[in-house]
């Protein structure tokens, strides 16, 4: 069964760090580009970053670039977020997302979700 | 960097109605194009992908259609466990962007 599990969220206070981890399972998962997705407390979806399948390319939304990194272990299956200089404005459910299509590119449907972890940023 | 916009953002129709969301890509997004059902509480899922593609194990039901800019989310016949919100996200290229959502429920 495809799977992605993420963990590392929490409460954490503004300017602080956090790095969240995306455990998947069922797949290959160096074939795959992934994304980070995050859903603030009752509001719509923003995509946050991606990676390629190599981890060659990254790419950022305005409102994280120069204060998160993604990356990625394909030795380990892992997907990781690391997310510093927190802001109140961070505070939401982190997704991360498999690509649809294998060896396709970097930007595509997501047709796996994980559960998401909640990063709360507040003092 | 292009904008996605949905109409309406809410909306309450009868069990059995026919439903119509619509997507607007601020430029031409090809046949770049997904829609995602939420339910309440829940992980989003996919439902259409390259604008009209079904997702495998999708109701059909649901279809999608449009190129461009201008695209469309129909429930051809609006069922109780369809009550959620429904977004569209183009993915041609970065930044991956999501539009603001559309809440469906029953009347």
């Amino acid at each position: 069964e495809v799977q992605l599990l993420e963990s590392g969220g929490g409460l954490v206070q503004p300017g602080g760090s956090l790095r969240l981890s995306c455990a998947a399972s069922g797949f290959t998962f160096s074939s795959y580009a992934m994304s980070w997705v995050r859903q603030a407390p009752g509001k719509g979806l923003e995509w946050v970053s991606a990676i390629s399948g190599s981890g060659g390319s990254t790419y950022y939304a305005d409102s994280v670039k120069g204060r998160f990194t993604i990356s990625r272990d394909n030795s380990k299956n892992t997907l990781y977020l690391q997310m510093n200089s927190l802001r109140a404005e961070d505070t939401a459910v982190y997704y991360c997302a498999k690509n649809y299509l294998p060896h396709y590119g970097d930007f595509d449907a997501f047709d796996i979700w994980g559960q998401g972890t909640m990063v709360t940023v507040s003092s | 960097d292009i904008q996605m916009t949905q109409s309406p953002s809410s909306l309450s129709a009868s069990v059995g109605d026919r439903v119509t969301i619509t997507c607007r890509a601020s430029q031409g997004i090809s046949n770049y194009l997904a829609w995602y059902q939420q339910k309440p509480g829940k992980v989003p899922k996919l439902l259409i992908y390259a604008a009209s593609t079904l997702q495998s194990g999708v109701p059909s039901r649901f279809s999608g259609s449009g190129s461009g800019t201008d695209f469309t989310l129909t429930i051809s016949s609006l069922q109780p466990e369809d009550v959620a919100t429904y977004y569209c996200q183009k993915y041609n290229s970065a930044p991956v962007t999501f539009g603001p959502g559309t809440k469906v429920d029953i009347k």
